[in-house]
C-alpha cells in the first residue's frame, strides 16, 4: 500500500521568500511522484513529476522538487514566492503507468505582501 | 483541445435523491478516474474505468455508488439515495493510452441538503 504525509497543513511565506512545501512517501514499489497545485474552486493542475529519471525535477512556474529515497522524501520548493503561488497544493504518489494516484492532504501555501 | 469536462459545476440535492455526475474525458484519452475531496481532505480515489470496463473500483462505497463509461458519451458516477455525508467535491481526471498523467477537471461540488 502507498501512503503520502505532507507536513503542515498550513504554510506562510512572505512574497519573495523561499517556499518549502514538505512530502514523505511510502511505497513498496518504486515510485512515481506527482506534485498538483489547486485554486479555489478549480481543479487540479499538475505542477511536476518524477518518474524515476532525474532526481531534480523542474516544473511549472519555477518550482521544483527532489526525489530522495534515502529520506523517502519529495520536498516541493521555489526560491521566491509571488502572490500569484497562493493555493492548495497536493503531493501524491502511484506505482506508475495506469495506476491509480493516492494524494497527500494538501497544504495551503499563503504568501503576504 | 478542449480540456476533462466536468457538469454540472454544482449540484444540490435532497437526502434521499439521486445525484449524477458527467465527466467528458480529453480528446483521445481512454482512461477515466472518479476521485472524491471532502472538506480539508486530500482527494481519495473512488474508481479508474477505462470504455466500457471498470478496472479498479477499490475506492467505491459498497453500495448507493455506481460508475460507467459507455462506448459513445461521457462517463457517469451516479449515487442514490444521497445523504448528507456524501457532500463534497467529485473530480474526474483522464489519461491517455500509455501515459502515466492525469488531467483533472474542474470537479462537481455536491451539496446534500
Amino acid at each position: 500500500a502507498q501512503s503520502v504525509t505532507q507536513l503542515g497543513s498550513h504554510v506562510s511565506v512572505s512574497e519573495g521568500a523561499l517556499v518549502l512545501l514538505r512530502c514523505n512517501y511510502s511505497s513498496s514499489v518504486p515510485p512515481y511522484l506527482f506534485w498538483y497545485v489547486q485554486y479555489p474552486n478549480q481543479g487540479l493542475q499538475l505542477l511536476l513529476k518524477y518518474t524515476s529519471a532525474a532526481t531534480l525535477v523542474k516544473g511549472i512556474n519555477g518550482f521544483e522538487a527532489e526525489f530522495k529515497k534515502s529520506e523517502t522524501s519529495f520536498h516541493l520548493t521555489k526560491p521566491s514566492a509571488h502572490m500569484s503561488d497562493a493555493a492548495e497544493y497536493f503531493c501524491a504518489v502511484s506505482d506508475g503507468g495506469y495506476s491509480t494516484l493516492t494524494f497527500g492532504k494538501g497544504t495551503m501555501l499563503l504568501v503576504s505582501p | 483541445n478542449a480540456g476533462v469536462m466536468q457538469n454540472p459545476r454544482h449540484l444540490v440535492r435532497r437526502r434521499g435523491q439521486e445525484a449524477r455526475l458527467r465527466c467528458s474525458p480529453m480528446k483521445g484519452h481512454s482512461h477515466v478516474y472518479w476521485y472524491r475531496q471532502l472538506p480539508e481532505e486530500g482527494l481519495k480515489f473512488m474508481v479508474y474505468l477505462q470504455k466500457e470496463n471498470i478496472i479498479d473500483e477499490s475506492g467505491m462505497p459498497k453500495e448507493r455508488f455506481s460508475a460507467e463509461f459507455p462506448k459513445e458519451g461521457p462517463s457517469i458516477l451516479r449515487i442514490q439515495q444521497v445523504v448528507r455525508g456524501d457532500s463534497a467535491a467529485y473530480f474526474c481526471a483522464s489519461s491517455p493510452l500509455g501515459s502515466d498523467e492525469q488531467f483533472f477537471g474542474p470537479g462537481t461540488r455536491l451539496t446534500v441538503l
